[in-house]
């Protein structure tokens, strides 16, 4: 597709249940990353990856969140044991070349995975 | 974690007013972004801002990025009902790619 696609779009997961939250980046995209949307804030970094190599996983919350991107394109971000913190809304971004935004390098966000769990 | 200090929270205007919402942090950036996010959907970005004092137009938008690379301002002119939405600035670090953003302002324009 000509934009960054996830899925599922929305997801209603009961509390300690596991989840795997999928991003297709715009092909040929070399820089990948995951924010965090909370209701009523602003996204938070979680993870960047370069090709499949995960550079910095800093902003992962706690020990239950992991990202995998093995061949360097599709992402994905899993959440074991939901809690009902975990609630939010997921973006994966991705540019063409390098991590920073620039005029040559624009980082195209997803529409996100909605993650309620109750 | 950290995010920018923006505002308003939230604004109700009527169609062919003027918007200003501006956004600070005690952090330098070296780039500041504008971005607008509409309902179910991802932050697409408006306007990018690489330069201190740097005045960006997009349209209808203008941006400023503010000389002490501690704030910026988005004004949008004649709004019309679809730029409904919530607007949020980001800043970005030098080697720093992380962007941080702002809560965001929610704008309601009444036709």
């Amino acid at each position: 597709g000509a934009g960054v696609s996830q899925s599922p779009r929305y997801k209603v997961a009961k509390r300690g249940q596991d989840v795997a939250l999928r991003c297709d980046p715009i092909s040929g995209h070399v820089s990948l990353f995951w924010y965090q949307q909370a209701l009523g804030q602003g996204p938070e970094f979680l993870t960047y990856f370069q090709n499949e190599a995960q550079l910095d996983k800093s902003g992962l919350p706690s020990d239950r969140f992991f990202a995998e991107r093995p061949e360097g394109s599709v992402s994905t971000l899993k959440i074991q044991r939901t809690q009902q913190e975990d609630s939010a809304v997921y973006l994966c971004a991705s540019s063409l070349a390098g991590r920073v935004q620039s005029s040559g390098n624009t980082i195209y966000f997803g529409e996100g995975s909605w993650l309620t769990v109750v | 974690g950290q995010q920018l200090n923006q505002s308003p929270q939230s604004m109700f205007i009527q169609e062919g007013e003027d918007v200003s919402m501006n956004c600070t942090s005690s952090s330098i950036f070296n780039t500041w972004l504008w971005y607008k996010q509409d309902p179910g959907e991802g932050p697409v970005l408006l306007i990018a801002l690489y330069k201190a004092g740097e005045l960006t137009s997009n349209g209808r938008l203008t941006a400023q990025f503010g000389i002490t690379r501690k704030d910026s301002f988005l004004n949008i002119s004649a709004s019309i009902p679809s730029d409904v939405g919530i607007y949020f600035c980001a800043g970005q670090g030098g080697s720093n790619y992380k962007l941080t953003f702002g809560k965001g302002t929610l704008l309601t324009v009444n036709p």
